[in-house]
């Protein structure tokens, strides 16, 4: 059966601090892992990982992906207010392209 | 990326009726899927919308109970039937575009059945 972990489920930081998101999958037929950003109805893109060791980059989110080990991490610098939201971690399998989705960690930055 | 739209944006139910979510993509996309989220859950894959044939649909999930519509490229509808208050959810429209083959949500639609 698949399985999608993330940790830490919840987590409340300060402003500038940085964050490291971790998510562990066993999910067959893998083909990539997506990550998405949660605040209200919809989740938003952020990243898809395809390639081990290749990092992702968008301003101060940052991913990476080890296919070796079966696990991703999300990094967030700096840390601001609005990064407050859920973040989904999401592996996709290769035989239909559908995502199996993680419990999400929920991040709550304090000013 | 894509603009995905989703009518309506939220309902409020009575028990034993039926609602149909429109999901509208602004391209062509190679797959579209629908979503449900229950309170306080994560997402849970309902059904691959397949064009011109039967969805596919995961364990736990059936066709009388959510029928599924695509009759093109770009347009799907998830009808959930006979509701219960079991079934208020979040229900979100999911599509892979063509090449890099990133997934997007619609903006969901909030059901509530009473």
């Amino acid at each position: 059966e698949d399985k999608v972990v993330q940790s830490p489920l919840s987590l409340v930081v300060h402003e500038g601090d940085t964050v490291t998101l971790n998510c562990s999958y066993e999910v067959t037929n893998f083909r990539s892992l997506l990550w998405y950003k949660q605040e209200k109805k919809a989740p938003t893109f952020l990243f898809m990982l395809t390639s081990s060791g290749i990092e992702k980059k968008s301003g101060r989110l940052s991913s990476i992906l080890d296919k070796k080990e079966l696990f991703s991490i999300l990094n967030i610098t700096a840390t601001q207010t609005g990064d407050s939201a859920v973040y989904l971690c999401a592996p996709r399998r290769d035989n239909n392209n559908d995502m199996r989705f993680g419990a999400g960690t929920r991040l709550t930055v304090k000013p | 990326s894509a603009v995905i739209s989703q009518k309506p944006s939220r309902d409020i139910c009575q028990r034993g009726t039926s609602l149909t979510i429109q999901c509208q993509v602004d391209s062509q996309v190679t797959m579209m899927f629908w979503y449900r989220q229950q309170p306080g859950q994560s997402l849970t894959l309902i059904a691959t919308a397949n064009q011109g044939s039967e969805a596919t649909y995961e364990s736990g999930f059936v066709i009388d109970k959510f029928p599924i519509s695509r009759p093109n490229l770009t347009f799907s509808t998830l009808t959930v039937s006979n509701m219960s208050p079991e079934d208020s959810s979040i229900y979100l429209c999911s599509v892979e575009t063509r090449g890099p083959y990133e997934q997007y949500f619609g903006p969901g639609t909030r059901l509530t059945v009473t």
